[in-house]
């Protein structure tokens, strides 16, 4: 069984591009998460998506938007790049009718913005 | 406003003794309490979670304990190891919705 997957590792911007991060669920999840960690903070719930429509929303400006693809993999997108936005982004993907709600973890992608 | 903490930053235990890592929360719609392991350069594992409508749940030397009238979880981890040295995230979510995380622990088992 696959788990989830990240891509870049790493990523370095400059304050106003546009970044785009990727993310493949783990083998039969059908939802996908996404989280900012910034330093010394725990994650932070950006948005969420089902069978690829959004589902839930955290407390971000709409120059965070995502995509979710048929085979349910995902893309985080980020416009107008900051400083602030300089964090590890989590993809986390779950089970729909988990019974225990476990949502898995990738690696993450490292921002930085300078 | 932080809805889960985790007050104590850091945590270090002997091997071998009980580790207790805590973690308070001020919503009390939560329904599930999930504890996640995070190494440095990986995602967070999940590890061990408890419903809403228990107050303890066993998973070999991981406890948690959920005190709901205190707004109180715990996750009690015996004999540690060094290999449990790592960051500790005390998770919340209401409905299968969204994770809410605390700050995180930073145990460290030592010999």
């Amino acid at each position: 069984e696959t788990g989830v997957t990240q891509s870049p590792t790493h990523l370095i911007k400059t304050r106003g591009q546009q970044v785009t991060l990727r993310c493949s669920s783990q083998s039969g999840h059908n939802t996908v998460s996404w989280y900012q960690q910034a330093l010394g903070q725990g994650p932070q719930f950006i948005f969420q998506y089902y069978r690829e429509e959004e589902n839930g929303r955290g407390n971000f400006p709409p120059r965070f938007s995502g995509l979710q693809f048929p085979n349910y993999s995902s893309e985080l997108n980020v416009n107008a790049l900051e400083l602030d936005d300089s964090a590890l982004y989590l993809c986390a993907s779950s089970r729909e009718q988990a019974s225990s709600y476990e949502q898995y973890f990738g690696p993450g992608t490292r921002l930085t913005v300078t | 406003d932080q809805q889960v903490k985790q007050n104590s930053p850091s945590l270090s235990v002997q091997e071998g003794r009980i580790s207790i890592l805590n973690c308070d929360y001020t919503n009390s719609m939560f329904d599930y309490f999930l504890w996640y392991k995070k190494y440095p350069a990986e995602g967070p594992t999940f590890l061990i979670s408890i419903s809403s409508i228990k107050d303890k749940n066993e998973d070999g030397r991981f406890t948690v304990f959920l005190n709901k009238s205190a707004k109180h979880l715990s996750l009690h981890i015996v004999p540690s190891q060094p290999g449990d040295s790592a960051v500790y995230f005390c998770a919340a979510m209401i409905n299968t919705d969204k994770l809410i995380f605390g700050t995180g622990t930073r145990l460290q088992v030592f010999p």
